[in-house]
């Protein structure tokens, strides 16, 4: 257990529908990163929190947002849902933007 | 955006021989670089991270070197074993910020 929890881990949902990833960072991390791993594709950075605010955005689309709360948990919204975001995707935390520690991640299916 | 190269895209390599890829990244703006071991159904997991020009990183029998004046690090495995065969991936870091994923090296081992 690497101490960053992801849920759910697998989500089987319709073209068009939203849904929603929650990531819990390691204790004592700040910062929450999402990637995005598509089929034969690399780790895709999509978008950084750092202690509750947006630190940096990668290639994330309009249709996704995401937000860190209070607690620092952070949640990862999709909206509008296509097939070309069937995707693992993960969350990774660290302590002050040094190494990170990935999650088990969360596999979407859109169908 | 960060354009990162690793290469080669996929190795395989016997039981015993030792084998190293490459990373190749922008020296500009350079804060770190970081290798993580990917295996197959898990998350991906931290190696080295490295900072200055000329350093070299030892786990084992993995090592790592990194220039940051020619944009460049290696990873090395000596003596390659079945367990050694998982996808490498290396990330340098800007400033203080997110980093920025090479599509990584897939290693397969042959017993």
């Amino acid at each position: 257990d690497s101490g960053v929890t992801q849920t759910p881990k697998h989500l089987i949902t319709a073209t068009g529908q939203r849904v929603t990833l929650r990531c819990s960072p390691r204790s004592g991390d700040l910062s929450v990163y999402w990637y995005q791993q598509s089929l034969d594709q690399g780790l895709q950075f999509l978008i950084q929190y750092y202690n509750g605010e947006e630190r940096a955005k990668g290639n994330i689309l309009e249709r996704f947002s995401a937000q860190q709360f209070p607690d620092l948990h952070s949640e990862l919204n999709l909206s509008s849902l296509e097939l070309g975001d069937s995707a693992l995707y993960f969350c990774a935390s660290s302590r002050d933007t040094g190494e990170s520690t990935f999650g088990s991640g969360t596999r979407l299916t859109v169908v | 955006i960060l354009n990162v190269e690793q290469s080669p895209q996929s190795l395989h390599v016997q039981e015993g021989d030792s084998t190293n890829f490459t990373c190749s990244f922008p020296s500009s703006n350079f804060y770190a670089l970081h290798w993580y071991r990917w295996e197959t159904a898990k998350s991906p997991e931290a190696l080295f991270v490295m900072t200055l020009n000329g350093d070299e990183k030892k786990k084992g029998r993995i090592s790592a070197t990194l220039n940051t004046k020619e944009g460049y690090s290696y990873l090395y495995i000596k003596g390659s074993q079945p367990e050694d065969s998982a996808t490498y991936l290396c990330a340098p870091q800007t400033g203080a910020n997110n980093l920025f994923f090479g599509t990584g090296t897939r290693l397969t081992v042959i017993p």
